[in-house]
């Protein structure tokens, strides 16, 4: 298996709504990381899990919380969006040892978030 | 703050053209250089990760080189074909930093 799938592919939700978004990989990757894209602009680091800890966290508001429960699998809990907070959401891992300058990170197809 | 600019941001070529593109980076602490395809609907998909100065990589009709002194690295494409068309994202690696992308470059291709 050498994909990362994220779900769902899309989400619709409210200000005042909880949801979850989830990435998966059986790649025996033990970093994983998410991103931000909105329209035109380039991917933004959010946070990077390194072995199911969190090893950076790029000034992300407290209504995104992530969550490693195992090295397979790494959530995006989110509560109380904004609308400004619609965009593409990515998940990507990268191969076994503290992500490095030559990690090639494998990114999942996203999920796409409207905040109403 | 770090800026990546990639130009230019997007190309419209014949079938069977080759093109160019250029990703321009910080020249100082200069880590890694990663360029990435991305297909519409699809997952951004990893072509290479440059690390050394003068290095040149190359996949099939792709290539690219690195100048890490001048901050500069291009994008090849050799005949280019409709399923080259993507955008193409170049992430730059300082150390002691997390990978910041381009903007990306939309190539278009038509036969």
């Amino acid at each position: 298996d050498t994909e990362v799938t994220q779900t769902p592919k899309h989400l619709v939700m409210g200000m005042t709504n909880k949801k979850s978004l989830k990435c998966e990989q059986h790649m025996g990757h033990r970093a994983m990381y998410w991103y931000k894209q909105k329209a035109k602009k380039p991917p933004e680091l959010m946070f990077v899990y390194s072995y199911e800890k969190l090893s950076i966290n790029e000034s992300v508001p407290s209504r995104f919380s992530p969550e490693c429960p195992n090295s397979s699998l790494l959530n995006l809990h989110l509560h109380a969006l904004q609308p400004e907070d619609s965009a593409l959401y990515l998940c990507a891992s990268s191969p076994p040892g503290h992500p490095g300058p030559s990690d090639t990170q494998y990114f999942g197809p996203g999920t796409r978030l409207t905040v109403l | 703050i770090l800026n990546v600019e990639q130009s230019p941001q997007s190309l419209h070529v014949q079938e069977g053209d080759s093109t160019n593109f250029t990703c321009s980076f910080p020249s100082s602490n200069f880590y890694a250089l990663h360029w990435y395809r991305w297909e519409t609907a699809k997952s951004p998909e990893a072509l290479f990760v440059m690390t050394l100065n003068g290095d040149e990589k190359k996949k099939g009709r792709i290539s690219a080189t690195l100048n890490t002194k001048e901050g500069y690295s291009y994008l090849y494409i050799k005949g280019s074909q409709p399923e080259d068309s993507a955008t193409y994202l170049c992430a730059f690696l300082q150390a002691g930093t997390a990978l910041i992308f381009g903007k990306g470059t939309t190539l278009s291709v038509s036969s």
